[in-house]
C-alpha cells in the first residue's frame, strides 16, 4: 500500500532562514508526490508536485521540493522563510483507486506545523 | 481561492440529526472527491465521482453517509443520524483529466460539530 510519513509534528525556523519540511514515501511503482499547505480554517492549497523529470521541483510562493529516489524522500524547502509561511503542511502520494478507469485518490501524511518566528 | 466552494462553512448539530453539505467544483472538472479531516490528521478519502457516477467509496463511509452528484456538477454529502464521532472537517476537491497527474483543488471545507 502507498503511504507517506511526515516525521516532524512541528518545525520552528527564524524568519529569513532556510526551511525544510520532511516527507518520506513508500510506494509500489513510480511515485506521484504532492505538497499542500493549509492555513487556519481554510482548505488545502496546492504548492507543487513531482510526476517525473527533474528531481528539483519548483512551486508556488518560492517553495521547492527535492525528490530523492534512493532515500525515498520528497522534502519541501524554501531558501528564506517568511512569517506568513506559518501554516500546516501536508505531503501526499497518489494511490490508485481503479486500474481500469485510471482513477486515483490521495493519501496524506499527518501534517507538519511550520512556525516562522520574527 | 481555489475555485472550489463549499457550504456551509460551519455546521453545529445535535446527535441524531441529519446534515447535508454542498460542494461546487471548478466547472470544467469532471472528477470530484470528498475527504474527511479530523484534528491532528491529514485528510482521508471518503468517495469519488467521475461526472455523475459515484465510482469509489471508502470503508470510512458508513451506511449513514450518502453522496450524490446530479448532472455531474455540484455534489452533496449527507450524514444521517449524526454521531459525535462524525465531528470533523469535510473537504471537497475536484480535478481534471486522467492518470492522477493533475492536482486536486480543494475547497475551504465544512466543519461539522456534533453535540
Amino acid at each position: 500500500a502507498q503511504s507517506v510519513a511526515q516525521p516532524e509534528d512541528q518545525v520552528n525556523v527564524a524568519e529569513g532562514n532556510p526551511l525544510t519540511v520532511k516527507c518520506t514515501y513508500s510506494v509500489s511503482g513510480n511515485p506521484y508526490l504532492f505538497w499542500y499547505v493549509q492555513y487556519p480554517n481554510r482548505g488545502l492549497q496546492f504548492l507543487l508536485k513531482y510526476i517525473t523529470g527533474d528531481n528539483l521541483v519548483k512551486g508556488s510562493y518560492g517553495f521547492e521540493a527535492e525528490f530523492n529516489k534512493s532515500q525515498t524522500s520528497f522534502h519541501l524547502k524554501k531558501p528564506s522563510a517568511l512569517v506568513s509561511d506559518s501554516a500546516l503542511y501536508f505531503c501526499a502520494v497518489r494511490d490508485m483507486l481503479r486500474r481500469t478507469s485510471g482513477t486515483y485518490k490521495y493519501i496524506f501524511g499527518t501534517g507538519t506545523r511550520l512556525k516562522v518566528l520574527a | 481561492d481555489t475555485g472550489v466552494s463549499q457550504n456551509p462553512r460551519h455546521k453545529i448539530t445535535k446527535r441524531g440529526q441529519n446534515v447535508t453539505f454542498r460542494c461546487d467544483p471548478i466547472s470544467e472538472h469532471n472528477r470530484l472527491y470528498w475527504y474527511r479531516q479530523t484534528l491532528g490528521q491529514g485528510p482521508e478519502f471518503l468517495t469519488y465521482f467521475q461526472n455523475e457516477a459515484q465510482l469509489e467509496k471508502s470503508r470510512l463511509l458508513s451506511d449513514r453517509f450518502s453522496a450524490e452528484r446530479p448532472k455531474g456538477s455540484f455534489s452533496t454529502l449527507e450524514i444521517q443520524r449524526t454521531e459525535q464521532g462524525d465531528s470533523a472537517m469535510y473537504l471537497c476537491a475536484s480535478s481534471l483529466g486522467t492518470g492522477g497527474r493533475n492536482e486536486q483543488f480543494f475547497g475551504p471545507g465544512t466543519r461539522l460539530t456534533v453535540l
